[in-house]
C-alpha cells in the first residue's frame, strides 16, 4: 500500500517567524509531487509540481524543494503571515495517468 | 480560470434516501474525481473518471456509484444514504495533456445523514 505521511499534523507559528514541514512519499514509480494550500470555506488551490530530483520551486514567500532518492519533500514558510493559515496538503503521482495519493496535511496556524 | 463547481454547498438528507452531488468543470478536462474528506482521515479517492463513460473504483467507493454521461459533468449518487456518509464531498477534474495531473478542486458539499 503506497503511503504519504506529512509531518507536523499540525503548526503554530508565530506572525514573522518562518517554518517548514515534511511530506514523505515512496521512492518508487515516482511521476511527480503535488502541494496544495487548503484554505478554510475555500477549495485545495494549488501551489507547485515538482518532478525532478533536486526541483526547487518559489511562489512568493513559500518555496519547496524535491528529493526524490529519499523520497521526501519540504516546504518553507518565510516571514509568516496571517494569510499562510491553511492546511497545506501534498500529493504523490504514481506513474503518469494513475490516480494521486494525498498525505492527510499540515495544518497551519499563524498567530498574530 | 479552471472552473469546478458543485451543486450544493450543503445538504441535509436523511438515512435511506438517494442522494446525487454534481459536480460540473469549464475546461474540458479529461479527468474527474470523487473524494471525501474527514477529520484525521485526509482526502480519501471514491470514484474517479478519465474519460465520458468510463469509471474506475477509488479508495472507498463501496456505498456510491458515479456517473459520467458528458465529459464536463461527474455525479456521485449515494444509493441510500448513511449516517456514516456523512462528510465533506470534494470534486476535482484535471488534464492528461500536460503529464502530471494538478487537480482543480469544486468548494466542496457538506453533506449531513440523519
Amino acid at each position: 500500500i503506497l503511503n504519504v505521511e506529512q509531518s507536523p499534523q499540525s503548526l503554530h507559528v508565530q506572525e514573522g517567524d518562518s517554518t517548514n514541514f515534511t511530506c514523505s512519499f515512496p521512492s518508487s514509480n515516482f511521476y511527480a509531487l503535488h502541494w496544495y494550500r487548503w484554505e478554510t470555506a475555500k477549495s485545495p488551490e494549488a501551489l507547485f509540481v515538482m518532478t525532478l530530483n533536486g526541483d526547487e520551486k518559489k511562489k512568493g514567500q513559500i518555496s519547496a524543494t524535491l528529493n526524490t532518492k529519499e523520497g521526501y519533500s519540504y516546504l518553507y514558510i518565510k516571514g509568516s503571515q496571517p494569510e499562510d493559515s491553511a492546511t497545506y496538503l501534498c500529493a504523490f503521482e504514481v506513474n503518469r495517468d494513475d490516480k494521486i495519493i494525498f498525505g492527510k496535511g499540515t495544518r497551519l496556524h499563524i498567530l498574530p | 480560470d479552471v472552473k469546478v463547481t458543485q451543486s450544493s454547498r450543503y445538504l441535509v438528507k436523511r438515512t435511506g434516501e438517494k442522494v446525487f452531488l454534481e459536480c460540473v468543470q469549464d475546461m474540458d478536462h479529461e479527468n474527474m474525481f470523487w473524494y471525501r474528506q474527514d477529520p484525521g482521515l485526509g482526502l480519501r479517492l471514491i470514484y474517479f473518471s478519465y474519460d465520458v463513460k468510463m469509471k474506475e473504483k477509488g479508495d472507498i467507493p463501496e456505498g456510491y456509484s458515479v456517473s459520467r454521461e458528458k465529459k464536463e459533468r461527474f455525479s456521485l449518487i449515494l444509493e441510500s444514504a448513511s449516517t456514516n456518509q456523512t462528510s465533506m464531498y470534494l470534486c476535482a477534474s484535471s488534464s492528461s495533456g500536460q503529464g502530471w495531473q494538478t487537480q482543480y478542486f469544486g468548494p466542496g458539499t457538506r453533506l449531513l445523514v440523519l
